[in-house]
């Protein structure tokens, strides 16, 4: 059984088109949060969210907008997309806000904008 | 901004060598957390260090905590071809927040 599973896996696709990508958690746990890794692997925190609540949302283009239906649910979709969007995304999950417990991540979506 | 600076950033090894690698802040941290990296995956949790001082050990990889809790060290003994991947370290600075990642070490282990 996947914990966090994201689909699709890869997703080559357009400058200006709209894509989703989804992430789903059957751990149990009440926070979830997409990640990008860039080409130099550094990861940077989007957004999180607490049992369906926006609790993190750093700086990132309105363009990207998170959605969660429920607790066990993080959708990511994107509008016009740009070249600087390349890159991997990772969904992860944790018990509780707080970061002692440590993250479960997906295995990534990776982005191509061409 | 705080930073957590990993290094070395790449490491070329044979197996059965042992190696350390560094995860340095200027910054205190109330805990850190050390993840592997596989190529298409997502990072995998290893160990969350509390205490500063602590040591924890996971078979051939031993973890160590800064007294200052500032910084920490991975060393694995013996390596082996299956060591092979990205370490990144993360920090929890406390403030129920983000966690402050580093850039990775990136590690090879040849057979």
């Amino acid at each position: 059984d996947t914990a966090v599973s994201q689909t699709p896996k890869y997703l080559v696709t357009q400058m200006g088109n709209d894509k989703s990508i989804k992430c789903e958690q059957n751990l149990g746990h009440d926070t979830m949060y997409w990640y990008k890794q860039d080409s130099k692997k550094f990861l940077k925190i989007m957004f999180s969210y607490n049992n369906k609540e926006l609790i993190i949302n750093e700086t990132v283009p309105n363009r990207f907008s998170p959605k969660s239906p429920d607790k066990a649910h993080l959708n990511l979709h994107i509008n016009s997309l740009e070249l600087g969007d390349s890159a991997v995304y990772f969904c992860a999950s944790s018990p509780r806000p707080g970061h002692f417990h440590g993250y479960t991540f997906g295995s990534g979506t990776r982005l191509t904008v061409v | 901004t705080q930073l957590l600076e990993q290094s070395p950033q790449f490491l070329s090894i044979q197996e059965g060598e042992n190696l350390t690698v560094y995860c340095n802040s200027s910054s205190v941290f109330s805990s850190l957390q050390w993840y592997r990296q596989e190529p298409g995956e997502g990072p995998v949790l290893l160990v969350t260090v509390v205490t500063g001082g602590e040591v924890k050990k996971l078979k051939r990889l031993t973890f160590q905590f800064g007294d200052a809790r500032k910084d920490s060290s991975l060393h694995i003994t013996a390596a082996q071809t299956g060591d092979t991947g990205l370490y990144l370290c993360a920090g929890d600075a406390g403030n129920n927040r983000k966690l402050i990642w580093g850039l990775g070490t990136s590690l090879a282990v040849n057979p």
